[in-house]
């Protein structure tokens, strides 16, 4: 199994629709994030949490939310989806001190029509 | 503003020859630099850290540098292969913090 397990790998929907992404990882770690990949574009944080007790807002956070159902899981909801938020939605974690980098999932596409 | 900076959106070479990434950073003072590889549709993965008081730092036929004083980190890759085609991407730590990442760089090794 993947250290880190990202459903659905795609997903179309439609302008209005709340959808879930989800999240879940076998890592220990305390600290997972959600990021956004557009294009030709880098990785920009949407959410981040440090411990199941801790929630972030990142630098594109608007038009999301997050839950941190455990120290394992970490979801990320889209309320009312808009077509430019058509991206690729990557999940991660790390240890504290960032010393072995981040572990990314694979990633959930999803194409809002 | 914190801004990072990666060389040319693409960058070709000839197998066998040393390709060679940079990665620049303004306002910002980072505790770690991160290098990460990414191939297409997929998660981005994790190749070397290097510190702020570390000036190289070598696995393989990887080599990272770090110059603090010139807010910047090469990534040099020797021997290139096709195999080492993909996009390379530079993250900046803050002690303890959370990762910003650059936009990447994207190698293709021609054989």
């Amino acid at each position: 199994d993947a250290d880190v397990t990202q459903t659905p790998r795609n997903r179309i929907t439609k302008t209005g629709k709340r959808i879930m992404l989800e999240c879940s990882q076998t890592k220990g770690h305390d600290r997972m994030y959600w990021y956004r990949q557009d294009p030709g574009l880098g990785l920009r944080l949407i959410y981040y949490s440090f411990d199941v007790k801790d929630i972030n807002k990142g630098e594109i956070s608007d038009g999301y939310s997050v839950s941190r159902q455990a120290q394992a899981k970490f979801s990320l909801s889209l309320e009312s989806a808009i077509p430019n938020q058509t991206a690729l939605y990557f999940c991660a974690t790390s240890e504290k001190q960032g010393l072995y980098g981040y572990t990314f999932g694979s990633g959930t596409r999803l194409t809002v029509v | 503003s914190q801004k990072i900076e990666q060389n040319s959106e693409a960058l070709n070479i000839q197998e066998g020859k040393t390709a060679t990434l940079t990665c620049n950073y303004t306002n910002y003072s980072p505790a770690y630099l991160q290098w990460y590889r990414q191939d297409p549709g997929r998660g981005p993965v994790f190749l070397l850290l290097i510190r702020e008081n570390e000036k190289e730092k070598r696995k393989e036929r990887l080599k990272v540098t770090f110059d603090t004083t010139l807010k910047q980190s090469l990534f040099h890759i020797t021997a290139s292969q096709p195999a080492d085609s993909a996009t390379y991407l530079c993250a900046l730590v803050p002690n303890a913090g959370k990762s910003t990442f650059g936009d990447g760089t994207t190698l293709t090794v021609k054989p």
